[in-house]
């Protein structure tokens, strides 16, 4: 069975700092990872997601994940922090083969400080 | 293009009451689901379908009932509400079953109180 373990459910950063949230899963077949956000009051929206090809993935808004096999890691990171970027952030995955639903991690808080 | 859309946004009902939360999509999505979100426990999967006449169980489909007559809308019915079924509720929709890295779509919520 996959899980998603999202390190720390709380993370605060200074205006211009770099930003990384970490997202370790597992996974017994190669998986579909997914990066989402949540604005307050609103639903989730795709950041990135990494299916095949090349490991370091781009997405809106300035975030990028790497997806290592090794580590069985996907951890979203962004140079340098906008107070808009505050928000709650999902870790998902799903298997590449087989039909299970997207599994998710318990979400990390993201607060940038002025 | 109104994506997944969920109605009501807010509701509050009394313990023992039963209410039906709607969620349409205009993607023809054959792949849709529902998901509650309390504070840290993350999305957990109530139950899902996979086209047409076709459900299933999730993660936590207690006290929920689904039905998909139509491609278009996927209901969640709370059968006698309990202040333990008090979320957030989100639809989401993808376009079908196949695992081949899709993402899913999400309506906005609906923000539930049982009292």
């Amino acid at each position: 069975a996959q899980s998603v373990t999202q390190l720390g459910s709380h993370v605060s950063v200074s205006e211009g700092a770099l930003v990384l949230l970490r997202c370790n899963y597992s996974s017994s077949v190669p998986p579909y990872l997914f990066w989402y956000v949540q604005y307050p009051n609103q639903g989730l929206q795709l950041l990135l997601k990494y299916t095949t090809g090349a490991t370091l993935v781009k997405g809106i808004n300035g975030f990028e994940a790497e997806f290592k096999k090794s580590e069985t890691s996907f951890h979203l990171t962004k140079p340098s922090a906008h107070m808009s970027d505050a928000a709650e952030y999902f870790c998902a995955v799903t298997p590449d083969s087989g039909n299970t639903p997207l599994v998710f991690g318990k979400g990390t808080r993201l607060s940038v400080i002025a | 293009n109104a994506g997944v859309t969920q109605t009501p946004k807010f509701q509050v009902l009394k313990t023992g009451q039963s209410m039906t939360l709607q969620c349409a999509q205009d993607m023809n999505h054959e792949y849709m689901s529902w998901y509650r979100q309390d504070p840290g426990m993350g999305l957990r999967l109530i139950h899902y379908s996979v086209g047409a006449g076709i459900t299933d169980q999730g993660e936590v489909p207690n006290g929920y009932n689904v039905s998909r007559s139509t491609t278009e809308d996927f209901p969640l019915r709370l059968l006698s509400a309990a202040p333990s079924q008090t979320s957030v509720y989100f639809c989401a929709s993808r376009i079908n079953w196949a695992a081949d890295g899709q993402p899913q779509h999400f309506g906005d919520g609906t923000r539930l109180s049982i009292l």
